[in-house]
């Protein structure tokens, strides 16, 4: 497709399962974005990816969380363990250079852990 | 950014008028501004974009204004539709860092 793809959209999770969430960009893009959205605000930082290489991971939340994008498209954030402070939507962003340019936004991931 | 929970800033503006929604940024050395809509249940859509060395930039019915002497953004969208209606989220470049740091998120509804 054209724009950037996030699967699944909802996930129910209980309490102490692994989750993993699924981001395809733009093709071509070389950057690429996770965020973290909580209701009713804005979205937060969690980790960035030149190519293949994540450069900054200084927003994710604990050592529970982990994001690789192996052959620099495709990527994916998995949470451990998850706990209910993890509920939240989470954010794919997609860009052709890694700042000051405009960045598309997937849909999200509404993750929810009971 | 300042965040207020569930409670977001919310505009009421009739369709057809004129929408002025503002923020605020806090570092001076920001150097690139972009206004984001979402829609419930989407991610944010870029609207509008503007470099610290512009003060206005005009799009397709809404203009972005900025003004570096007392850190204010704002988003004017003319001849509001009923398809306006979302959340706007001003965010701003730091440093030339690529991380976006978001603003409060301003809830615009349309009334018919």
């Amino acid at each position: 497709g054209a724009g950037v793809s996030q699967s699944p959209r909802y996930k129910v999770a209980k309490r102490g399962q692994d989750v993993a969430l699924r981001c395809d960009p733009i093709s071509g893009h070389v950057s690429l974005f996770w965020y973290q959205q909580a209701l009713g605000q804005g979205p937060e930082f969690l980790t960035y990816f030149q190519n293949e290489a994540q450069l900054d991971k200084s927003g994710l939340p604990s050592d529970r969380f982990f994001a690789e994008r192996p052959e620099g498209s495709v990527s994916t954030l998995k949470i451990q363990r998850t706990q209910q402070e993890d509920s939240a939507v989470y954010l794919c962003a997609s860009s052709r250079a890694a700042m000051n340019t405009e960045a598309f936004f997937g849909q999200g991931t509404r993750l929810t852990v009971v | 950014g300042e965040n207020v929970g569930l409670h977001l800033p919310t505009l009421s503006v009739q369709e057809g008028d004129n929408s002025i929604i503002n923020c605020a940024y806090s570092n001076s050395a920001s150097d690139y501004f972009i206004w984001y809509k979402q829609e419930s249940g989407k991610g944010p859509q870029f609207i509008i974009d503007i470099r610290s060395n512009m003060d206005k930039r005009q799009g397709q019915r809404v203009t972005v204004l900025l003004n570096k002497t007392v850190k204010h953004l704002s988003l004017q969208i003319a001849a509001t539709q009923p398809g306006d209606s979302a959340v706007y989220f001003c965010a701003e470049n730091r440093d030339s860092n690529y991380q976006l740091i978001w603003g409060a998120g301003t809830k615009l509804i349309i009334k018919p």
